[in-house]
This record gives structure tokens, sequence and C-alpha cells, in this order.
């Protein structure tokens, strides 16, 4: 079956240290994204690409890092200079030429 | 300009009874009004979606009705079950969401 995959599921990090959330698709979607998501807040955007080597800055990309090395992966990093990292991370990904995004099922970063 | 605007916060609805979300946006150049459904733990999933030519659509309990002169458009679910508890998200793009905007969700609760 076709979708989207984050892992891991949970994921707990040390103050000051760095994290790699992973996100693969196998819907052959050109684009992709990833989300923030806080209580009350919505969905905000991080980082989202277009085509294989290129990526875009969403509205909260500071501490925040991607790549785009195949069209089926786009992980995030995110970086000590993250000064709330704590929230559900989504990946979300769609055809250039359709409107709707298809969502994976998310990543809770949680600092201890 | 670019925001999407969704109330209530939060909604309470007995069994049996109809759920009305309401969602207004600014940006006349939006052409694509998702709604999507969004579970405890689990990535949002597209629930139903309208474009601007119509002014309701209607799938199963789920009916989005659109008014474009007012700039607004609305989630009915009737005959609202205990499985419809999630959070609810609308959603407004352009250009096959190369402009893309959530509103902060609405959760609802439907009491057995």
């Amino acid at each position: 079956d076709g979708g989207i995959t984050q892992s891991p599921k949970y994921l707990f990090r040390k103050e000051g240290q760095n994290v790699t959330l992973s996100c693969e698709q196998n819907l052959n979607h050109d684009a992709m994204y990833w989300y923030r998501q806080d209580p009350g807040q919505g969905l905000r955007l991080i980082y989202y690409s277009q085509i294989v080597n290129d990526f875009q800055k969403g509205d909260i990309a500071e501490g925040y890092s991607v790549s785009r090395e195949k069209k089926e992966s786009f992980p995030l990093t995110v970086t000590s200079a993250q000064k709330n990292p704590t929230a559900f991370y989504l990946c979300a990904s769609k055809r250039l030429d359709v409107d709707g995004y298809t969502f994976g099922s998310g990543t809770r970063l949680t600092v201890v | 300009q670019q925001q999407v605007k969704q109330s209530p916060q939060s909604l309470i609805v007995q069994k049996g009874g109809i759920s009305i979300i309401n969602c207004a946006y600014e940006n006349t150049a939006f052409d694509y009004f998702p709604w999507y459904q969004q579970f405890p733990g689990k990535g949002p999933a597209l629930l139903i979606a309208i474009r601007p030519d119509v002014s309701e659509k209607k799938e199963g309990r789920f009916t989005i009705s659109f008014n474009k002169s007012a700039k607004q458009f609305s989630l009915h679910i009737m005959d609202s079950q205990p499985g419809d508890s999630a959070t609810y998200f609308c959603a407004a793009s352009n250009n096959y969401g190369q402009n893309f905007v959530f509103g902060p969700g609405t959760r609802l609760s439907v009491l057995p």
C-alpha cells in the first residue's frame, strides 16, 4: 500500500542534542512538507520541497534543517538552536498538479 | 490576508445532533477548501473538499457549505456519532497547494 511513513513515533531528546526525524513516501509525490503541531495552534509549516535537492523555508524554519537527496525521503533535523522543540511533527506529501495533502502519522518529540 | 479563521475552538454535541464548524478567509485567490479530520496521535486525513464554483458539497453525513461573497465556508456533520470525536481543520489553498493555509482547528466531542 502506498503511503507516508514517519519514524520514530516517539522520540526523546536531551537538551543540546540534534535529532533527525524520518519521513519516507512511496506515493511518487513530488512535493513534501514538514509541519509542527502544538496544542491549540494548528499546523505551522517548517520546510517544504517540491523537487529533489531543493527546499524552501516555511513560517518557522529557525532551528530546523532538511535535505531532499531522494524523491522518496525528506528528513527533518531538529537542532540544538530550536529553543522549544517539544511538539508533534507531521510530514506530508502531494503531487504538484493535485490539491490536497497526504499526511504521515506523526512523530512526537519530547525534550527531557 | 493569509489567515484562515476557524470557530469554535471546541464543540460538544450530543449523539445524533448536528455539528457545525465555521471558517473564514480573506485571500480571494484561494480556490480549494478542504477539511481534515485528525484523531489523537494520528496525522490529519482529508475528509471533504470544495471549490468555489459550487455552494455545497455532500459526502455521506458530511456537508461543506460555501459562501463566496462572504468568504466563509462551514462543515456540517449530520447525525453526529461518538466516533466523529476528533479535531477538525479547515484549510484554503491556491495554485495546487503552492499557498496552503490551515485554520487553528476545532476539537469536537460527541457525547454518547
